[in-house]
Protein backbone atom coordinates (compact mmCIF):
# COMPACT_ATOMS: atom_id res chain seq x y z
CA UNK A 1 0.00 0.00 0.00
CA UNK A 2 1.22 3.51 -0.96
CA UNK A 3 2.72 5.64 1.94
CA UNK A 4 3.95 8.84 2.66
CA UNK A 5 6.75 9.47 5.37
CA UNK A 6 7.64 12.25 7.75
CA UNK A 7 9.85 12.64 10.28
CA UNK A 8 8.17 12.13 13.94
CA UNK A 9 9.17 15.27 15.64
CA UNK A 10 10.88 18.35 14.28
CA UNK A 11 12.59 21.56 17.27
CA UNK A 12 13.19 24.87 16.26
CA UNK A 13 13.39 27.98 18.48
CA UNK A 14 11.13 30.67 18.87
CA UNK A 15 11.59 32.67 15.79
CA UNK A 16 13.67 30.75 13.47
CA UNK A 17 12.37 28.12 10.70
CA UNK A 18 10.49 25.16 11.00
CA UNK A 19 10.89 22.48 7.80
CA UNK A 20 8.64 19.07 7.48
CA UNK A 21 9.06 17.41 4.86
CA UNK A 22 6.90 14.17 3.35
CA UNK A 23 7.41 11.87 0.87
CA UNK A 24 5.82 9.80 -1.31
CA UNK A 25 6.65 8.40 -4.81
CA UNK A 26 3.20 9.36 -6.49
CA UNK A 27 3.75 12.86 -5.05
CA UNK A 28 5.39 14.19 -8.67
CA UNK A 29 1.89 13.73 -9.91
CA UNK A 30 -0.63 13.87 -7.01
CA UNK A 31 -1.33 17.17 -5.05
CA UNK A 32 -0.35 17.28 -1.20
CA UNK A 33 -2.09 18.68 1.73
CA UNK A 34 -0.74 19.64 4.79
CA UNK A 35 -2.96 19.85 8.05
CA UNK A 36 -2.01 21.08 11.64
CA UNK A 37 -3.67 19.36 14.48
CA UNK A 38 -3.72 20.98 18.06
CA UNK A 39 -4.26 18.90 21.02
CA UNK A 40 -8.44 17.67 21.28
CA UNK A 41 -8.82 19.46 18.24
CA UNK A 42 -9.83 18.74 14.97
CA UNK A 43 -7.33 18.92 11.92
CA UNK A 44 -6.56 22.79 10.29
CA UNK A 45 -5.74 23.05 6.55
CA UNK A 46 -2.41 24.87 6.26
CA UNK A 47 -1.25 24.44 2.96
CA UNK A 48 -3.47 22.75 -0.12
CA UNK A 49 -2.48 21.75 -3.68
CA UNK A 50 1.38 21.84 -2.61
CA UNK A 51 2.02 25.54 -2.03
CA UNK A 52 -1.54 27.39 -1.65
CA UNK A 53 -2.17 29.05 1.75
CA UNK A 54 -6.25 29.49 2.15
CA UNK A 55 -7.64 32.17 3.44
CA UNK A 56 -6.73 33.11 7.52
CA UNK A 57 -3.50 31.03 7.37
CA UNK A 58 -0.89 33.50 8.51
CA UNK A 59 2.03 34.19 5.96
CA UNK A 60 5.01 32.62 7.72
CA UNK A 61 3.53 29.08 6.27
CA UNK A 62 4.12 28.06 2.91
CA UNK A 63 4.96 24.91 0.96
CA UNK A 64 6.61 23.47 -1.65
CA UNK A 65 7.42 20.53 -4.05
CA UNK A 66 10.29 18.84 -5.55
CA UNK A 67 10.08 15.38 -6.94
CA UNK A 68 8.87 13.24 -4.44
CA UNK A 69 9.66 14.89 -1.67
CA UNK A 70 6.92 18.01 -0.24
CA UNK A 71 7.88 20.00 2.30
CA UNK A 72 5.98 22.57 4.64
CA UNK A 73 7.74 25.69 5.60
CA UNK A 74 7.08 27.59 8.76
CA UNK A 75 9.20 30.75 8.82
CA UNK A 76 9.73 32.78 12.32
CA UNK A 77 8.25 30.12 14.10
CA UNK A 78 5.57 31.30 17.31
CA UNK A 79 4.80 29.52 20.43
CA UNK A 80 1.27 28.90 18.98
CA UNK A 81 2.67 27.05 15.89
CA UNK A 82 3.08 23.68 18.28
CA UNK A 83 0.95 21.06 17.11
CA UNK A 84 1.08 17.99 14.94
CA UNK A 85 1.27 18.54 11.30
CA UNK A 86 0.15 16.05 9.12
CA UNK A 87 0.34 15.76 4.79
CA UNK A 88 -2.01 14.04 2.79
CA UNK A 89 -2.13 13.22 -0.65
CA UNK A 90 -3.40 10.22 -2.71
CA UNK A 91 -2.11 7.40 -4.71
CA UNK A 92 -0.59 7.80 -8.47
CA UNK A 93 -4.53 6.63 -9.71
CA UNK A 94 -5.26 9.76 -7.40
CA UNK A 95 -8.41 6.81 -5.91
CA UNK A 96 -6.70 6.26 -2.51
CA UNK A 97 -5.88 8.93 -0.17
CA UNK A 98 -3.44 8.37 2.21
CA UNK A 99 -2.00 10.68 5.55
CA UNK A 100 1.56 10.84 6.60
CA UNK A 101 2.32 9.51 9.97
CA UNK A 102 2.45 13.05 11.36
CA UNK A 103 5.54 15.55 12.60
CA UNK A 104 5.53 17.01 16.07
CA UNK A 105 6.82 20.12 15.84
CA UNK A 106 8.15 21.28 19.28
CA UNK A 107 8.82 25.14 19.91
CA UNK A 108 12.01 25.37 22.36
CA UNK B 1 -19.16 28.32 4.93
CA UNK B 2 -19.48 24.48 5.40
CA UNK B 3 -20.31 23.47 8.82
CA UNK B 4 -19.95 19.48 9.21
CA UNK B 5 -21.40 17.86 12.67
CA UNK B 6 -21.11 13.85 13.39
CA UNK B 7 -23.41 11.86 15.85
CA UNK B 8 -24.11 8.70 16.67
CA UNK B 9 -23.38 6.13 18.97
CA UNK B 10 -20.51 6.76 21.43
CA UNK B 11 -20.00 2.91 22.63
CA UNK B 12 -20.55 -0.07 20.27
CA UNK B 13 -19.60 -3.65 21.51
CA UNK B 14 -17.66 -6.37 19.90
CA UNK B 15 -18.61 -7.54 16.30
CA UNK B 16 -20.78 -5.55 16.45
CA UNK B 17 -21.93 -2.21 13.89
CA UNK B 18 -20.27 1.57 13.92
CA UNK B 19 -22.66 3.82 12.63
CA UNK B 20 -22.67 7.82 12.53
CA UNK B 21 -23.87 10.25 10.39
CA UNK B 22 -23.10 13.69 9.54
CA UNK B 23 -24.72 16.67 9.10
CA UNK B 24 -23.92 19.31 6.72
CA UNK B 25 -24.97 22.95 6.50
CA UNK B 26 -23.87 25.94 5.05
CA UNK B 27 -23.89 23.91 1.52
CA UNK B 28 -25.55 21.16 -0.28
CA UNK B 29 -24.16 17.54 -0.31
CA UNK B 30 -25.13 17.29 -4.35
CA UNK B 31 -22.91 20.33 -5.62
CA UNK B 32 -19.47 19.28 -6.97
CA UNK B 33 -15.95 20.67 -5.56
CA UNK B 34 -15.99 18.40 -2.27
CA UNK B 35 -15.22 14.74 -1.33
CA UNK B 36 -17.33 13.47 1.61
CA UNK B 37 -14.92 11.69 3.92
CA UNK B 38 -14.68 9.85 7.29
CA UNK B 39 -11.09 10.31 8.91
CA UNK B 40 -10.53 8.36 11.86
CA UNK B 41 -7.50 8.86 14.61
CA UNK B 42 -7.06 5.97 17.37
CA UNK B 43 -6.37 7.88 20.67
CA UNK B 44 -2.48 8.89 20.30
CA UNK B 45 -2.37 8.09 17.00
CA UNK B 46 -2.38 9.34 13.47
CA UNK B 47 -5.12 10.21 10.84
CA UNK B 48 -6.07 7.00 9.12
CA UNK B 49 -8.50 7.46 5.81
CA UNK B 50 -11.58 6.14 6.12
CA UNK B 51 -13.16 6.13 2.58
CA UNK B 52 -15.30 9.02 0.49
CA UNK B 53 -18.16 9.27 -1.35
CA UNK B 54 -18.57 12.03 -4.52
CA UNK B 55 -22.04 14.28 -5.14
CA UNK B 56 -22.48 11.52 -7.83
CA UNK B 57 -22.40 8.63 -4.92
CA UNK B 58 -19.42 6.91 -6.00
CA UNK B 59 -17.39 5.73 -3.22
CA UNK B 60 -14.02 4.80 -2.63
CA UNK B 61 -12.43 3.00 0.77
CA UNK B 62 -9.17 2.47 2.62
CA UNK B 63 -8.42 -0.81 1.01
CA UNK B 64 -7.38 -2.10 4.85
CA UNK B 65 -10.79 -1.36 5.58
CA UNK B 66 -12.82 -1.84 2.46
CA UNK B 67 -14.61 -5.15 3.18
CA UNK B 68 -16.53 -3.77 6.70
CA UNK B 69 -17.06 -0.31 5.80
CA UNK B 70 -20.15 1.50 3.78
CA UNK B 71 -20.37 5.33 2.92
CA UNK B 72 -23.73 6.80 1.74
CA UNK B 73 -25.24 9.84 1.32
CA UNK B 74 -28.92 10.98 2.03
CA UNK B 75 -29.85 14.02 -0.07
CA UNK B 76 -33.19 14.78 1.36
CA UNK B 77 -31.44 15.50 4.99
CA UNK B 78 -27.83 16.80 3.63
CA UNK B 79 -25.90 14.17 5.41
CA UNK B 80 -23.71 11.29 4.82
CA UNK B 81 -23.04 8.09 7.04
CA UNK B 82 -20.48 5.65 7.90
CA UNK B 83 -21.19 1.92 8.56
CA UNK B 84 -18.05 -0.15 10.24
CA UNK B 85 -19.14 -3.71 10.68
CA UNK B 86 -17.60 -6.75 12.96
CA UNK B 87 -15.54 -3.83 15.20
CA UNK B 88 -12.94 -4.89 17.80
CA UNK B 89 -11.21 -2.72 20.09
CA UNK B 90 -8.75 -1.49 17.57
CA UNK B 91 -11.32 0.38 16.16
CA UNK B 92 -11.85 2.65 19.00
CA UNK B 93 -10.90 6.19 17.76
CA UNK B 94 -11.90 10.03 17.39
CA UNK B 95 -14.08 9.75 14.05
CA UNK B 96 -14.19 12.74 11.87
CA UNK B 97 -16.43 13.51 9.05
CA UNK B 98 -14.83 15.78 6.17
CA UNK B 99 -15.15 17.63 3.33
CA UNK B 100 -12.04 17.58 1.40
CA UNK B 101 -9.64 20.18 1.69
CA UNK B 102 -10.74 22.44 4.27
CA UNK B 103 -13.87 21.12 6.10
CA UNK B 104 -14.03 19.28 9.29
CA UNK B 105 -16.49 18.07 11.92
CA UNK B 106 -15.16 18.36 15.15
CA UNK B 107 -15.01 14.57 15.85
CA UNK B 108 -16.63 12.26 17.74
CA UNK B 109 -15.25 9.65 20.49
CA UNK B 110 -16.13 5.93 18.94
CA UNK B 111 -15.22 3.77 21.79
CA UNK B 112 -15.29 -0.18 21.25
CA UNK B 113 -15.64 -2.44 24.05
CA UNK B 114 -18.14 -5.07 25.79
Amino acid sequence: SYELTQPPSVSVSPGQTARITCSGDALPKQYAYWYQQKPGQAPVLVIYKDSERPSGIPERFSGSSSGTTVTLTISGVQAEDEADYYCQSADSSGTFWVFGGGTKLTVL
Amino acid sequence: QLQLQESGSGLVKPSQTLSLTCAVSGGSISSGGYSWSWIRQPPGKGLEWIGYIYHSGSTYYNPSLKSRVTISVDRSKNQFSLKLSSVTAADTAVYYCFAHPDYWGQGTLVTVSS
